[in-house]
């Protein structure tokens, strides 16, 4: 089955306190991307993946690192984190790049975090 | 500033009837919209799309329109069912050129309320 696995589903924890949020995808997807989800702001894009090693800001990476050294996984960093990282947060991938107008872009299940 | 707009935070509609959800963009580089449906606790998964060389993409019960002089598109439902009750984001994208992170941006959403 075609999926964006993403994990954990939900994480508690503290400010300050490094953690990592898996994303997996098996369908050898060359852009992958992060996103959240806040209350009254909709899904604003964290970082963006065209292909391996090559990784691109988007609209709001501040406090968020991202790695890719695998075509399957994208993990979101964050080394420090802060009260107002807390939200919702969507991994997703797609074949080609969404401006090219011909293809979608398939979401994970979504990463909810609270930062204390 | 926001790029995609809904205006409509929520809307109630009767089950049986038409529901039509709205929204504006601001950035004339958009060539490809999108709309997203999600259900709480999963992540968006895509519903129809409309490029900007047609007016009008239909799909079953689902039909989007577009309307690039005034930078507004809309979908429609009809009739209405249950199961369509969530929220629905609005997402565009284009071909930017100069750099910079190739992805899509998204509406705050419109929680939609199918009443029986």
């Amino acid at each position: 089955e075609a999926q964006v696995t993403q994990n954990p589903r939900y994480l508690i924890t503290v400010t300050g306190k490094k953690l990592t949020v898996t994303c997996s995808q098996n369908m050898n997807h060359e852009y992958m991307s992060w996103y959240r989800q806040d209350p009254g702001l909709g899904l604003r894009q964290i970082y963006y993946s065209m292909n391996v090693e090559v990784t691109d800001k988007g609209d709001v990476p501040e406090g968020y690192k991202v790695s890719r050294k695998e075509k399957r996984n994208f993990p979101l960093i964050l080394e420090s984190p802060s009260p107002n990282q807390t939200s919702l947060y969507f991994c997703a991938s797609s074949l080609l790049p969404s401006g090219s107008g011909t293809d979608t872009q398939y979401f994970g299940p979504g990463t909810r975090l609270t930062v204390l | 500033d926001q790029q995609v707009k809904q205006n409509s935070p929520s809307l109630s509609v009767q089950e049986g009837r038409i529901s039509i959800l709205n929204c504006d963009y601001t950035n004339s580089m958009f060539d490809y919209f999108l709309w997203y449906k999600k259900y709480p606790a999963e992540g968006p998964t895509f519903l129809i799309s409309i490029s900007s060389i047609k007016d009008k993409n239909e799909d079953g019960r689902f039909t989007v329109f577009l309307n690039k002089s005034a930078k507004h598109l809309s979908l429609h439902i009809v009739p209405s069912q249950p199961g369509d009750s969530a929220v629905y984001f609005c997402a565009a994208s284009g071909v930017y050129s100069g750099g910079g992170a190739d992805g899509l941006t998204f509406g705050k959403g419109t929680h939609l309320i199918i009443q029986p």
